[in-house]
């Protein structure tokens, strides 16, 4: 079974623009989580999207917004992006309705705002 | 106070050895825990997760927790060269269905031979 893919790898910007990050679930996984992941402030949560909802959102400005598909596959945009957006951004899915339990992570966007 | 505590490192430990990794949280209605590793330039892969006060064991692996004194900890018996990575806790948000992690910062272990 195919894991979670990410799309793109890597991403370079500069400030000001907007950028959308593409995840696709492993096949059957309804629950789609967000997190950015930087050297000072760790692995934090964005949000999270379970049939086409945002079930769960983190403590992030609403520049940070998302999407799900009928097909289960995400979209995070940022807008206005700003340096300290730079980070890993990650992308996790879970089984069905389940939580954290059948989360496995995706290999990530790296995004540098110059 | 940080809503997931723990020490960053680096934890040495030498092969075969006992490692023990500690996070402490600050929301008491939390229910569920879990311990992440992740390798250098890899994503975090689920160890295990907990939700019962006590021991759960997985192998080498023993996760262990105290809801009264917030605690979770992470016991990796034997450890191996191969455990060299950061090991992350996370909580889930309490009152949230479905994932609303809050993740420590990390814990560096480093497992000589």
């Amino acid at each position: 079974k195919a894991g979670v893919t990410q799309t793109p790898r890597y991403l370079i910007k500069t400030r000001g623009q907007q950028v959308t990050l593409s995840c696709s679930p492993i096949s059957g996984h309804r629950s789609v989580s967000w997190y950015q992941q930087t050297p000072g402030q760790g692995l934090q949560f964005l949000f999270e999207y379970f049939s086409e909802t945002q079930r769960n959102k983190g403590n992030f400005p609403g520049r940070f917004s998302g999407r799900q598909f009928s097909n289960s596959r995400s979209e995070m945009n940022v807008s206005t992006l700003e340096l300290g957006d730079s980070a890993l951004y990650l992308c996790a899915s879970s089984f069905l309705a389940g939580g954290p339990e059948t989360q496995y992570f995706g290999p990530g966007t790296r995004l540098l705002v110059l | 106070q940080k809503e997931v505590e723990q020490n960053s490192g680096p934890l040495s430990v030498p092969e075969g050895a006992i490692a023990s990794l500690n996070c402490t949280y600050s929301d008491r209605g939390s229910q569920s825990f879990f311990w992440y590793r992740q390798y250098s330039g890899k994503s975090p892969e689920l160890i295990m997760f907990i939700y019962s006060n006590g021991d759960k064991e997985d192998g080498r692996f023993t996760a262990q927790l105290n809801k009264a004194s917030q605690y979770v900890s992470l016991l990796i018996r034997d450890s191996q060269p191969s455990d060299s990575a950061t090991y992350l806790c996370a909580v889930n948000k309490s009152g949230q269905a479905g994932t609303a992690l809050i993740f420590g910062k990390g814990t560096t272990l480093s497992v000589s031979s």
